[in-house]
């Protein structure tokens, strides 16, 4: 059974950093590009994010890019999302999917940005 | 980037019914146009991929159709487990984007 996991969530200061992390069990992860997705409170989802199965091609939103990182270590089954710079427009629930049709998604992680 | 508009935004039907929710695309998706089902607290679970494939597991009631820029998910027989937040992406080109959303509820 595909599952995905994720976790690091939390309540930060804006300018803070924070790193999410999705596990995937149930499929060979190395064989997948990765994909982070996030939905503001009331909001619509938002694509954020893509790295290639072997770590070669990383896309980004626009409204992300240059303030978060996202990698993968194969070894681990473990994707990730490296946050810097956070401001309160990052309040989101985030989730982890795979694969270009994103046919498989996590439960989400929330994190909130707030003095 | 492609802009989906979904429509509509909710949705009030009857156990039995039949169900449509469109999804269209600001520009040509060709068929790569996925539906997915949210419930409360649960994570979003793919439904129709590439515009009409059933995707593994999922009954038979739900179908979708359309290609280049119009795209609809039907339901017909809608079963009480069918009250959810339904919602569109395209994987066509970069970035992908979503449609805002059809929350479905029982009359």
């Amino acid at each position: 059974e595909v599952q995905l996991v994720e976790s690091g969530g939390g309540l930060v200061k804006p300018g803070s950093s924070l790193k999410l992390s999705c596990v995937a069990s149930g499929f060979t992860f190395s064989s997948y590009g990765m994909h982070w997705i996030r939905q503001a409170p009331k909001k619509g989802l938002e694509w954020i994010a893509l790295i290639y199965y072997d770590s070669s091609n990383k896309y980004y939103a626009d409204s992300v890019k240059g303030r978060f990182t996202i990698s993968r270590d194969n070894s681990k089954n473990t994707l990730y999302l490296e946050m810097n710079s956070l401001r309160s427009e990052d309040t989101a629930m985030y989730y982890c999917a795979r694969g270009r049709g994103l046919d498989y998604w996590g439960q989400g992680v929330m994190v909130t940005v707030s003095s | 980037d492609i802009q989906m508009t979904q429509s509509p935004s909710f949705l009030s039907a009857s156990v039995g019914d039949r169900v449509t929710i469109n999804c269209k695309a600001s520009q040509n998706i060709n068929r790569y146009l996925n539906w997915y089902q949210q419930k409360l607290g649960e994570a979003p679970k793919l439904l129709i991929y590439n515009a009409n494939s059933l995707q593994t597991g999922i009954p038979s009631r739900f179908s979708g159709s359309g290609s280049g820029t119009d795209f609809t998910l039907t339901i017909s027989s809608l079963q009480p487990e069918d009250v959810a937040t339904y919602f569109c992406l395209q994987h066509n080109s970069w970035p992908n984007t979503f449609g805002a959303g059809t929350k479905l509820e029982l009359k």
